[in-house]
């Protein structure tokens, strides 16, 4: 069984521009949320995306966008980018909705906006 | 809003001491409580619900509606408890979605 993988490890981009991040699941998940963990924080739930609809979003401005596809894989893009954006993006997959359905994390990627 | 308030940023006690890590909660349902332990250089992951009522590596926590809290126990600290905890609540935020609200964390450090 494949655990969740985020790509990439550490990115590093400049204020105003766009990123896209990507997070595979963990076989037979078919939901995936995506986290926002600044330094010093806890994850802030950012949306959570079902069989490639958004089922849910936290307090987070248009900006975010996602995306989930057929294969349950999904990215996050961030356009517009802030230096507040500088944190650990966090993905995490279940195997349904329901939070009664443990969520898997995978190991984050970094992002620093200069 | 729905809130998680876990007080102490860093905990440190002496092996085989009792440990609790404290946590609170602000929301108007029946929330759904997790906490969630990242050990050095590993991923964050689930140690234990309180919907599950068991204990994991030791730990347990009860939910207590009255004080709004769900703080974390274990007897007796072992060395390998020495992680970052997360308290962790489920309450539909935003658009019935089952994101988790977390707290900033409690760093326990279990000394020799």
């Amino acid at each position: 069984e494949t655990g969740v993988t985020q790509s990439p490890t550490h990115l590093i981009k400049t204020r105003g521009q766009q990123v896209t991040l990507r997070c595979s699941s963990q076989s037979g998940h078919n939901t995936v949320s995506w986290y926002q963990q600044a330094l010093g924080q806890g994850p802030q739930f950012i949306f959570q995306y079902y069989r490639e609809e958004e089922n849910g979003r936290g307090n987070f401005p248009p900006r975010f966008s996602g995306l989930q596809f057929p294969n349950y894989s999904s990215e996050l893009n961030v356009n517009a980018l802030e230096l507040d954006d500088s944190a650990l993006y966090l993905c995490a997959s279940s195997a349904d909705l329901g939070s009664y359905n443990e969520q898997f994390f995978g190991p984050g990627t970094r992002l620093t906006v200069l | 809003a729905q809130r998680v308030t876990q007080p102490e940023k860093l905990l440190s006690v002496f092996k085989g001491a009792p440990v609790e890590l404290k946590c609170n909660y602000s929301y108007s349902g029946s929330p759904e409580l997790f906490w969630y332990v990242q050990y050095s250089r590993q991923r964050l992951q689930l140690l234990l619900r309180h919907i599950s009522r068991e204990s994991i590596k030791g730990f347990t926590a009860d939910l207590n509606k009255g004080e709004t809290s769900f703080h974390l126990k274990k007897p007796f600290a072992q060395e390998e408890d020495s992680a970052m905890y997360y308290c962790a609540l489920s309450g539909r935020a935003g658009g019935g979605a089952d994101g988790l609200t977390f707290g900033k964390g409690t760093h326990l450090i279990i000394q020799p």
